[in-house]
């Protein structure tokens, strides 16, 4: 059972647009929901995350936007360069008692073309 | 600086052969991880580790099996390499649970 579905699988963007990347969790226990990028032969870094308490979170030209009630949350890159070309993966988590353990998303591989 | 550096980079070995992967994180975190990337890139949490307790994904084969001689470091160690374990695996590491997870930049382990 998938608990974080992500979408699309591949994106291909020009350079100077926009790219969204889709997720949809099931737990609603999930509080906790971070974005990561991942560069060929790289671990992932964490790009930006976000707490279910705020609707919209902006780094720079990275922003996500979380819909508690519809259970999904987006990464929008705006201005979108060739240097983001890499794989996106969303991910969500619980914490508390227990572990506290990422569930990620399949991942989203993002090509940005000049 | 390397934040949380792995050892080897590659790793290629036979079937049936039992394997380390050394994990070291200098970032002064108290909590580790270990994850798996198959070939299609899906990440998979295998092992938490925190303060010496150890939280494990219960797919994970007992084969497979974390080691931490100290805080900073939490070794992988497999036994009985097989087929289905060629991956690239992750180590990564953060101050509490709650905290943002840093990786490093994995072991691809081929198995012939």
């Amino acid at each position: 059972q998938q608990q974080v579905k992500q979408s699309p699988q591949s994106l291909i963007v020009q350079k100077g647009g926009i790219s969204i990347i889709n997720c949809a969790y099931e737990n609603t226990a999930f509080d906790y929901f971070p974005w990561y990028q991942q560069f060929p032969g790289k671990g992932p870094a964490l790009l930006i995350a976000i707490r279910p308490d705020v609707s919209e979170k902006k780094e720079g030209r990275f922003t996500i936007s979380f819909n508690k009630s519809a259970k999904q949350f987006s990464l929008h890159i705006m201005d979108s360069q060739p240097g983001d070309s890499a794989t996106y993966f969303c991910a969500a988590s619980m914490s508390g008692a227990g572990s506290y353990q990422l569930t990620f998303g399949k991942g989203t591989k993002l090509s940005v073309i000049p | 600086d390397t934040a949380v550096s792995q050892t080897p980079k590659y790793l290629v070995t036979q079937m049936g052969n039992d394997k380390s992967i050394k994990c070291e994180q200098n970032l002064g975190h108290d909590t580790m991880y270990w994850y798996k990337q198959d070939s299609k890139k899906f990440l998979k949490i295998m092992f938490s580790y925190n303060n010496k307790e150890l939280i494990i994904n219960e797919t994970v084969p007992n084969r497979f099996s974390p080691k931490s001689p100290d805080k900073a470091h939490l070794n992988l160690h497999i036994n009985s390499l097989e087929l289905g374990d060629s991956a690239v695996y992750f180590c990564a590491s953060s101050y509490d649970r709650d905290q943002p997870q840093h990786f490093g930049d994995g072991t691809r382990l081929s198995i012939l």
